[in-house]
C-alpha cells in the first residue's frame, strides 16, 4: 500500500482481556518495527522484524507481550491479560533495504490508541 | 549503549521567533541522526536527517548539523510559524541501515500568533 496501515485506530478494553493490534507495512518493506508512545514517556522500542531473521524482542516489557509477522508482511502485536499501564499509542513503522529509502528513516503508521479500563 | 537526550519542553514561542531544540546523543559507533515531527492528531513524519559528521539536514526551513565533536544534532529554525506547533523527536540509528531507532523523549513546541 501507499503507507503503513494500523488497525484498529482506537481500542478500549477491560483489564485482563487480550488484545491484538495489526500493522500492514508498505509493500516490499523488509523491516518492521513496533514502538509504544506513552504520555510523558516518549517512544519506547518494543520489537523489530527484519526479513527472515529472528526478531529483536529486547524491548518487550513483559511476557504478556508478543508479536509475529506472517509471510514477511502483516504483523500482529498481542497483549495478553491487559493492565492499565498498557494504555498507550502503539506505533508501527516499516523500512526498506533500498539504498535511497533506508536513508530516509522509517515510515510510521498513525498508531492504535489502546485504553485499558 | 545508545541514547538520545533532548531538551525538555514545552517550548512556547511567538510567531517569527528563532527556535532551537537541543539534542545530544551517546553512541558506540557512527550513527545516522534524525529529527521526526508529530503534528497534532497525526503520525510521526521524518523532518530531516544527517548520516555523517558535519552533514547538515534541512527541510521546511528547519536545519540541524551533525556535530561529532560535541555529539549533538540541535534543531533550528530562523522564524517559526503557528503551523510548526508539534512534538519534535530526535533519534539515532547505528550500525545496520535497517536497525532500530533510538528516540529522545520529544519536545512539545507551541507557537502563538
Amino acid at each position: 500500500g501507499a503507507g503503513v496501515s494500523q488497525s484498529p485506530s482506537n481500542k478500549v478494553t477491560e483489564k485482563g482481556k487480550d488484545v491484538e493490534l495489526r500493522c500492514d507495512p508498505i509493500s516490499g518493506h523488509t523491516a518492521l518495527y513496533w514502538y509504544r508512545q506513552s504520555l510523558g514517556q516518549g517512544l519506547e522500542f518494543l520489537i523489530y522484524f527484519q526479513g527472515n531473521s529472528a526478531p529483536d524482542k529486547s524491548g518487550l516489557p513483559s511476557d504478556r507481550f508478543s508479536a509475529e509477522r506472517t509471510g514477511g508482511s502483516v504483523s500482529t502485536l498481542t497483549i495478553q491479560r491487559t493492565q492499565q499501564e498498557d494504555s498507550a499509542v502503539y506505533l508501527c513503522a516499516s523500512s526498506s533495504s533500498g539504498s535511497r529509502t533506508n536513508l530516509y528513516g522509517y515510515t510510521f503508521g498513525s498508531g492504535t490508541r489502546l485504553t485499558v479500563v | 549503549g545508545n541514547s538520545v537526550t533532548q531538551m525538555e519542553g514545552p517550548v512556547t514561542l511567538s510567531e517569527e521567533a528563532f527556535l532551537t531544540i537541543n539534542c545530544t546523543y551517546t553512541a558506540t559507533g557512527y550513527p545516522s541522526l534524525f529529527w521526526y515531527v508529530q503534528y497534532p492528531g497525526e503520525g510521526l513524519q521524518l523532518l530531516l536527517k544527517a548520516t555523517k559528521a558535519d552533514d547538515k539536514g534541512s527541510n521546511k526551513g528547519f536545519e540541524a548539523t551533525y556535530r561529532k565533536e560535541t555529539t549533538s544534532f540541535h534543531l533550528e529554525k530562523g522564524s517559526v510559524q503557528v503551523s510548526d506547533s508539534a512534538v519534535y523527536f530526535c533519534a539515532l540509528r547505528e550500525g545496520s541501515t535497517l536497525g532500530r531507532l533510538y528516540f529522545g523523549r520529544g519536545t512539545q513546541l507551541t507557537v502563538w500568533p
